[in-house]
Formats: structure tokens, C-alpha cells, sequence
């Protein structure tokens, strides 16, 4: 079973950022958290992933609390091609990657 | 930039057929897994390779689904026979072994598969 809890779904408007919620009030202390996003009928495509610290790429932003128990993921400009579902994971390092239901973002013009 | 490599994208079929699924990891990549989505839901792992060798079929339905990875390269997925609950998408996802940990993981775009 998934670990994590994300609401279905959200909106943006285009240009504005994006900020996706993850609930995972039990992770453990060697669990990573693992960001994908799966445009439709494409394979899911890997974002992000942090242990503790606050971490930036190319793509977005992950946000992490202190106590670990939630992160949010900030797609800082968002654009009509960010509209998929992203998929909020923990993971120990090397184990399995187990999706849930996922958050379905709709980026609007 | 690497990526996987799926074929064929599509593939209808009629139930009781067999069909088969290939998939190229990305160069280098020890580890290769097989999921499978059903629509409305999230990818489900059905299959782990860890060179050629099978690390994990837990989830594999043993009794019409096989896989293999020979040569511990590209691998094969088959399933025979088909039936119409197996209509999904067939992803494949790899990713590099280092210092024993498998890291993170890069999908292929899938083979979306109707069993009629």
C-alpha cells in the first residue's frame, strides 16, 4: 500500500506556480521522497527526490518540513504541458517504488 | 539524454493470443523492471531484473506472464494467453546499481495493450 496521501486533483493557472501537497506521516528515517509526473498516455517521468534538505533542479522544487512528515512539490511557473498526474512516493534507498492514486493537476490558460 | 526504449507502442489482440513486449534499458543500467498500469490507477511492478537474473516475480501472474533478460540487456515480457483483464499499459523502467543500491529509476514510454 501506498505511504503517501495527496489530493486528487488541483488547478493553476498557467504562469502561476504550482504547489503539490504529500502527506507521509510515517516515513521512516531512511526513506527518500520520490516526486514523478505521468503526462497522459506517456510513462511516468522521474521530477525530484529528497531525503531531508530542501532540494531544486531544473524541473521544480521540493519542500520538505522539518519533522518529515509532509513535502510539497512547487513547479514555480507552470505551463499547459505540466497538466499530468504527479505521483508523491517514499522510498528506502534501493527499494521499491509503490504508486498510489496520485495528484491530477490541471494547468489553465 | 538516454531513455528507455519500448516496443511496439500499441498492440490489440484477441484473448487467448499470445503477445510479447521488448524493452532496451538505458546503457548501463543493471537494474530493469517491468509495471503494469491499469487505467485509473498507478503503475503496479510486475517484474525485477537485476542483470539477467529475476530479483523480484511476486506480483507476476506465473501462470500466462513470463520474462526474461538474457543476455542482462534489453528484456522480453510476454503473455500467453491473453485475456481481457490484461488490457493495460506495459511500462518498463531502469535504473544503475551503485555501491549495491538500485538508484533511481527512468521509464520508457510504454506498450499500451487492448485484449478484445
Amino acid at each position: 500500500d501506498a505511504k503517501t496521501t495527496q489530493p486528487p486533483s488541483m488547478d493553476c493557472a498557467e504562469g502561476r506556480a504550482a504547489n503539490l501537497p504529500c502527506n507521509h506521516s510515517t516515513i521512516s528515517g531512511n526513506e527518500y521522497v520520490y516526486w514523478y509526473r505521468q503526462i497522459h498516455s506517456q510513462g511516468p517521468q522521474y521530477i525530484i527526490h529528497g531525503l531531508k534538505n530542501n532540494e531544486t533542479n531544473e524541473m521544480a522544487s521540493l519542500i520538505i518540513t522539518e519533522d518529515r512528515k509532509s513535502s510539497t512539490l512547487i513547479l514555480p511557473h507552470a505551463t499547459l504541458r505540466d497538466t499530468a498526474v504527479y505521483y508523491c512516493i517514499v522510498r528506502p534507498q534501493g527499494g521499491k517504488l509503490i504508486f498510489g492514486q496520485g495528484t491530477e493537476l490541471s494547468v489553465k490558460p | 539524454e538516454a531513455e528507455v526504449a519500448q516496443s511496439p507502442r500499441y498492440k490489440i489482440t484477441e484473448k487467448s493470443q499470445a503477445v510479447a513486449f521488448w524493452c532496451d534499458p538505458i546503457s548501463g543500467h543493471a537494474t530493469l523492471y517491468w509495471y503494469r498500469q491499469i487505467l485509473g490507477q498507478g503503475p503496479e511492478l510486475l517484474v525485477q531484473f537485476q542483470d539477467e537474473s529475476v530479483v523480484d516475480d511476486s506480483q507476476l501472474p506465473k501462470d500466462r506472464f513470463s520474462a526474461e533478460r538474457l543476455k542482462g540487456v534489453d528484456s522480453t515480457l510476454k503473455i500467453q494467453p491473453a485475456e481481457l483483464g490484461d488490457s493495460a499499459m506495459y511500462l518498463c523502467a531502469s535504473s544503475l546499481v551503485l555501491a549495491g543500491v538500485q538508484e533511481t529509476q527512468y521509464f520508457g514510454p510504454g506498450t499500451r495493450l487492448l485484449v478484445l
